[in-house]
């Protein structure tokens, strides 16, 4: 079976520091992972994925994200933090015709 | 495009009425799926489908039916709404109905309240 974990429910960060937000998974066979953003109120919007090759992906509004293989690893970084990037994170991992999520790390981003 | 379109936005059910979610994409994409989000349990998977004619069950399908008549249109039914209903419902598609899966294109979502 495959899983995802989020560990954090919540991570706060001052604007202008680096922000992490962990994420490790757990799947059978060789995975394709993913980071969303939902923003209030909306869909979630897909930001990066990872399938293949370099282990740093970078995807929208600045975000990068590391996968490790030996930690069965997968996370998001941003080098400065917005306050616009407060929102609801999910990690999610796809190794059969199903998409999995982590249960959600919000995200804050204080002025 | 459009992309992927939810109707309604909004929806307040009473316990046992029934009703159908309505989903349709316009990006010609083979996979669709429903998922509902509660508080501190992320996305779940409810009902999926791979192509028009064929639809399977995800994690959490008790309540709900789907079909898949048509690539564009993916709708789900609630058959005797109950209050553990209340949740927002995300329809979603993908290009590839492949293993693994690609990423997925949401909805802007259904907040359904059952009293």
């Amino acid at each position: 079976a495959q899983s995802v974990a989020q560990p954090e429910d919540q991570v706060n960060v001052a604007e202008g520091n680096p922000l992490t937000v962990k994420c490790t998974y757990s799947v059978s066979g060789n995975p394709y992972l993913f980071w969303y953003v939902q923003y209030p109120n909306r869909g979630l919007q897909f930001l990066l994925k990872y399938i293949t090759g370099d282990n740093l992906v970078k995807g929208s509004y600045g975000f990068e994200a590391e996968f490790n293989k030996s930690q069965t690893s997968f996370h998001l970084k941003k080098p400065s933090a917005l306050v616009s990037d407060s929102a609801l994170y999910f990690c999610a991992v796809s190794a059969t015709d199903k998409l999995i999520f982590g249960t959600g790390t919000r995200l804050q981003v204080f002025p | 495009n459009a992309g992927v379109t939810q109707t309604p936005k909004f929806q307040v059910l009473k316990t046992g009425q029934s009703m159908t979610l309505q989903c349709a994409q316009d990006m010609n994409h083979e996979y669709m799926s429903w998922y509902r989000q509660d508080p501190g349990m992320g996305l779940r998977l409810i009902h999926y489908s791979v192509g028009a004619g064929i639809t399977d069950q995800g994690e959490v399908p008790n309540g709900y039916n789907v079909s898949r008549s048509t690539t564009e249109d993916f709708p789900l039914r609630l058959l005797s709404a109950a209050p553990s209903q209340t949740s927002v419902y995300f329809c979603a598609s993908s290009y590839n109905p492949d293993r693994p899966l690609y990423e997925q294109y949401f909805g802007p979502g259904t907040r359904l309240t059952v009293t």
